[in-house]
């Protein structure tokens, strides 16, 4: 069965540092991968996706995401936040079965900015 | 605009009293889906619809039951709401052309079962 995991519950970094949140997925085949971002008392939104082709992912707010299939992994990062990136982060796997466009998430990581 | 909107957005309610969580999408998607969020266990599925009287049964369906007459509404019913129900409801949909897995999201409904 296919399962992702995200190691960091919550990260706090301060605006206009770095970030990577990593996330690590078990799956039988080539993934179908997904980061999607969760702002307070919000709906999840599609931040950006990988099926195939080059493994460097850009999506939407600036973010970016990196597959490496060797380690399983398919971390995001963002070179300099902003106070608005707040939000929860959730990587996603699937889905698998045709019909049913079943996601499998990851736990999340609540990410705090501070100024 | 297009969106997915749920209602009610949150509820507190007792053990037992039959409640309903409505979904409606304007996109004229035919995949429909409910989700669960539960600290430390992200989100699961409930229930699918890949159309109309079209309902399948996700990871966690039980105590639920779900029923899709038209396109656009895809209820989310609890017939005996326990305290185990309590959790963070997601609705959502997509079109069958869109990419796999590309899901629109409602804002969630927070649900508290005393």
């Amino acid at each position: 069965a296919q399962s992702v995991t995200q190691p960091d519950i919550h990260i706090t970094v301060s605006e206009g540092a770095s970030l990577e949140l990593r996330c690590n997925y078990s799956y039988g085949a080539t993934p179908y991968l997904f980061w999607y971002v969760q702002s307070p008392g919000q709906g999840l939104q599609l931040l950006l996706k990988y099926f195939s082709g080059d493994t460097l992912v850009q999506g939407i707010k600036g973010f970016e995401a990196e597959f490496k299939r060797s380690q399983s992994s398919f971390n995001l990062r963002k070179p300099s936040v902003h106070w608005s990136d707040a939000a929860e982060y959730f990587c996603a796997v699937g889905p698998t079965n045709f019909g049913n466009e079943k996601l499998t998430f990851g736990t999340g990581t609540r990410l705090t900015i501070i100024p | 605009e297009a969106q997915v909107t749920q209602n009610p957005r949150y509820l507190i309610t007792v053990t037992g009293k039959k409640l309903t969580v409505t979904c409606s999408q304007n996109m004229n998607h035919e995949y429909m889906s409910w989700y669960r969020q539960d600290p430390g266990l992200g989100l699961r599925q409930i229930y699918y619809s890949m159309n109309v009287e079209v309902t399948d049964k996700g990871d966690v369906p039980e105590g639920y039951k779900v029923s899709r007459k038209e396109k656009r509404n895809f209820p989310l019913i609890l017939e005996s709401p326990s305290p185990n129900q309590t959790s963070l409801y997601f609705c959502a949909s997509s079109p069958f052309d869109s990419p796999p897995g590309e899901l629109f999201f409602g804002e969630g409904s927070r649900l508290t079962v005393l």
